[in-house]
């Protein structure tokens, strides 16, 4: 069974400055996919980015970026910039590629502050 | 709005009653997922359907659960016989059958069982 860790229950940034969020994960499968979400206080989650695995190029969307290590199985986020409305839990995720798994497998979350 | 919605938004319930909880999807969204978050953890993934048919379910999902997707549309999730270890957030998402299979979220039931 995969699962994801989240090693850092609670990070916090200065407005502007640039954060990294770390997440690692366990699998044997060797196609997956990798997603950080975002859930605002009171909010629904929504997906920040995704990596495919087979991808060695890591993704990027505006000020999102990930650092995907597929030997280390890491899969962190940075966030440049920070802005006050990123203040949120993060969730990263793991899925099967087509063919596995429809499941998501959630981490428990990293809550960041950001502060003015 | 056009998102995934869910109804109620919150419940609270006596221990040892039966709950219904509803999701409507993304309308041309044919998978449709329940998930379950408590407090201070991750969403645990429970079920998943595409169209109509339940494809998938986790251990999690003991016999007092049950989820059905008529039609292909809407979902509903029964909880009966509730327990207190049955508060949390009960979570929909809709996905379109596509390579990346983004999961779009609805804003939960959050429902405490007293």
């Amino acid at each position: 069974a995969q699962t994801v860790t989240q090693s850092q229950p609670e990070m916090s940034v200065q407005e502007a400055e640039t954060v990294t969020l770390s997440c690692t994960y366990d699998t044997s499968e060797s196609d997956y996919y990798l997603f950080w979400y975002k859930q605002p206080p009171s909010r629904q989650m929504i997906l920040v980015i995704r990596q495919e695995a087979y991808k060695q190029q890591n993704a990027t969307e505006n000020r999102f970026s990930v650092n995907f290590q597929k030997a280390a199985k890491s899969f962190s986020l940075k966030i440049s910039d920070s802005q006050l409305g990123d203040a949120a839990m993060y969730f990263c995720a793991y899925r099967s590629a087509p063919g596995g798994s429809e499941k998501l497998v959630f981490g428990k979350g990293t809550k960041l502050t950001v502060n003015p | 709005d056009t998102g995934v919605s869910q109804d109620p938004r919150h419940k609270i319930t006596k221990r040892g009653q039966n709950v219904t909880f509803r999701c409507d999807p993304i309308s041309e969204h044919n998978r449709l997922y329940w998930y379950r978050q408590t407090l201070g953890q991750g969403p645990e993934f429970l079920t998943y359907f595409q169209n109509e048919a339940q494809l998938e379910k986790s251990r999690l999902l003991s016999d007092r659960f049950s989820a059905e997707r008529p039609k292909g549309s809407f979902s509903t999730l029964e909880i009966q016989r509730t327990e207190q270890g049955d508060s949390a957030m009960y979570l929909c998402a809709s996905s379109l059958e596509q390579v990346y299979n983004e999961q779009f979220f609805g804003p939960g039931t959050r429902l405490t069982v007293l």
